[in-house]
Parts: C-alpha cells; structure tokens; sequence
C-alpha cells in the first residue's frame, strides 16, 4: 500500500462546477496535511494546508480532514480554466517535516 | 526574490559524468529539502537539512548521490556518474520549522543522454 493515495484522474469538469479531489494516507499519526497545485513543466506550488479535522477555506478553496478516516479532500468551487493542473496530496508523515506526496490527480477545467 | 532559488534550471549531460545542482533557500527557512520528481508521479522524498546538518537519507539515494549544506544556507545536490535512470526535475524545498509548509524551488530538470 502506498503511503499516500490520491483518487485516479484525469479530472475534467465545465467552467464554474465543483471538482472534488480526494487523498488518503496510511500513517495514522500524520499531522499536517498539504495540497500543492503543478502546472506542466512548473514546480509544486503550495494552495492548502490543514492540521485540525474539519474544513478549511480559503477563497474557491476547501480543505476536508477526516483524521479518523486518514482522508483528506480539496473542493474547488466555480472552477476555472486556470485551474487546470495536477494536484497533489502531501502528507507529513512524522514528527518531522518530510512530505510523502502522491502520484497527483489532473484536473481539466472545460471552458 | 525571496523565494527558493535553484540553479541550473536546465542540465543536459552524457551517462558517466557528474553533476551539481545548488538551490539557495528562503533566508529565515532553517530546513532544507531535496525531491525528485519523475514524470507522472509526485515528488519523491531524498533527503533534508537542518541548518547544516544532514538529518535523513532516503533509501532512493544511492552512493553516487551526495548532498551538503555547509554553512546552513545554501545547498548542492551531487550525482556522480550519472545514468539514464537519474533523468527527473531535482526539487529544492525549504521551511522554517517542523510541520510547517514547505515552498518549493522552480526545479533543475536533469536528462541524462
């Protein structure tokens, strides 16, 4: 089982629907959660993070923590053609801070 | 620019030889961090500094990989005679302390001929 897994894409939603991303992870003592979004050819870039179960929002953007349930979402609202990326699921899997990422979903937002 | 500064951007090189890449962190981040990241695939942990020193290695990093940070600021990432496995985009990362989020570098993107 791979430490982090995120729900296989690609992704492909209309301009202004939700896309829904999902992740799950496999160390139960996890302690903080991170969604980056990459651009083709680009470097990770950090949108999300969250450490307490619940939701987070910042903007379009929701984080979901379901520590019970070692889950973790990302919700973008009125999705746009700029959001078009891979996202990516980061997990610290320690005390520490190194990220075990997984593989990514690809979202394609149609204009 | 008070981001993560990596160099180069861009490397080419012939099987066998050896390559350095150096990334300079955010100035007030104390934690260092090296990924690889192949295509299709998230980031691959290898290996983080704090301050100079080198705290964890990951089993992906063979002994022709070496990484410092000699003076806690800087760091360069050394792989010596390089193979066509080693192809990927190296990712610096800093933060400024433990759980903290990490910002990432633009990447040095290494093909290997």
């Amino acid at each position: 089982q791979k430490e982090v897994e995120q729900n296989s894409g690609p992704l492909s939603v209309p301009e202004g629907a939700i896309a829904s991303l999902n992740c799950t992870y496999s160390d139960r003592g996890s302690q903080s959660f991170f969604w980056y979004r990459q651009y083709s050819g680009k470097s990770p870039e950090l949108i999300m993070f969250i450490y307490s179960n619940g939701d987070k929002e910042d903007g379009r953007f929701t984080a979901q923590l379901n520590k019970a349930s070692q889950y973790v979402s990302l919700l973008i609202r009125d999705s746009q053609p700029s959001d078009s990326a891979t996202y990516l699921c980061a997990v610290n899997m320690g005390g520490d801070y190194k990220l075990s990422f997984g593989a990514g979903t690809t979202v394609t937002v149609r204009a | 620019d008070t981001g993560v500064s990596q160099d180069p951007r861009h490397k080419i090189t012939k099987r066998g030889q050896n390559v350095t890449f150096r990334c300079d962190p955010i100035s007030e981040h104390n934690r260092l961090y090296w990924y690889r990241q192949t295509l299709g695939q998230g980031p691959e942990f290898l290996t983080y500094f704090q301050n100079e020193a080198q705290l964890e290695k990951s089993r992906l990093l063979s002994d022709r990989f070496s990484a410092e940070r000699p003076k806690g600021s800087f760091s360069t990432l050394e792989i010596q005679r390089t193979e066509q496995g080693d192809s990927a985009m190296y990712l610096c990362a800093s933060s400024w302390g433990p759980g903290s989020e990490a910002f990432f570098g633009q990447g040095t993107r290494l093909t290997v001929v």
